[in-house]
């Protein structure tokens, strides 16, 4: 069984551009939910997808956004990037669609907005 | 939201003493984890622990859910311990697997 994994592992990238990073779930994880961690705070949630549909998001503008694929393949898209969007963003993948699954996380990508 | 309140914020220690990290949250939860964060970012798993008792190795967990508090207890430190300790939980009142996470114990080991 392979764990969660993430790419690429550091991005650099100017104010405006826009970004995708990539995570690779457990294989028959049907949920991926996304986190961002700024510099000395615990992750905050972005949004989560179950089967391909989003089904729930946290307080994040719309320019943040995701896919995930059939294959346990997803991407997080941010629009428009700015100054405060340099973070660690991580994704966890879980089984199942219910609150009390055990989420286990990508070793993350290290975002820099300059 | 749940609010997760994680204590002490910092912890520094000799090779070898015990310790007790403290998480308190706010509401009923049906998921609470233990993580450790690596230097390099990744979020480790030591414990899923809803509620009752664990233990792996020098690491054990309790929690208190009808008290709302888990406490993670870690014996025999070693320098490889050191990093950052979070807490997460997910709200029993929802229908999504979101985690609230606390802000962490940054735990210093020295040899």
């Amino acid at each position: 069984e392979t764990g969660v994994t993430q790419s690429p592992t550091h991005l650099i990238k100017t104010r405006g551009q826009q970004v995708t990073l990539r995570c690779s779930s457990q294989s028959g994880h049907n949920t991926v939910s996304w986190y961002q961690q700024a510099l000395g705070q615990g992750p905050q949630f972005i949004f989560q997808y179950y089967r391909e549909e989003e089904n729930g998001r946290g307080n994040f503008p719309p320019r943040f956004s995701g896919l995930q694929f059939p294959n346990y393949s997803s991407e997080l898209n941010v629009n428009a990037l700015e100054l405060d969007d340099s973070a660690l963003y991580l994704c966890a993948s879980s089984l199942g669609y219910g609150t009390g699954d055990e989420q286990y996380f990508g070793p993350g990508t290290r975002l820099t907005v300059t | 939201g749940i609010q997760v309140e994680q204590s002490p914020p910092d912890l520094i220690l000799q090779e070898g003493a015990n310790s007790t990290l403290r998480c308190n949250f706010s509401d009923s939860v049906n998921n609470l984890q233990w993580f450790h964060q690596n230097p390099w970012g990744q979020l480790i798993n030591l414990f899923y622990i809803p509620s009752g008792t664990k233990q792996n190795g020098r690491l054990s967990a309790t929690t208190v859910a009808t008290e709302r508090y888990s406490l993670l207890y870690i014996s025999s430190s070693q320098t490889t311990d050191s990093g950052v300790y979070f807490c997460a939980v997910a709200d029993r009142g929802s229908t999504l697997g979101r985690l609230y996470f606390g802000r962490g114990t940054q735990l210093t080991v020295w040899p």
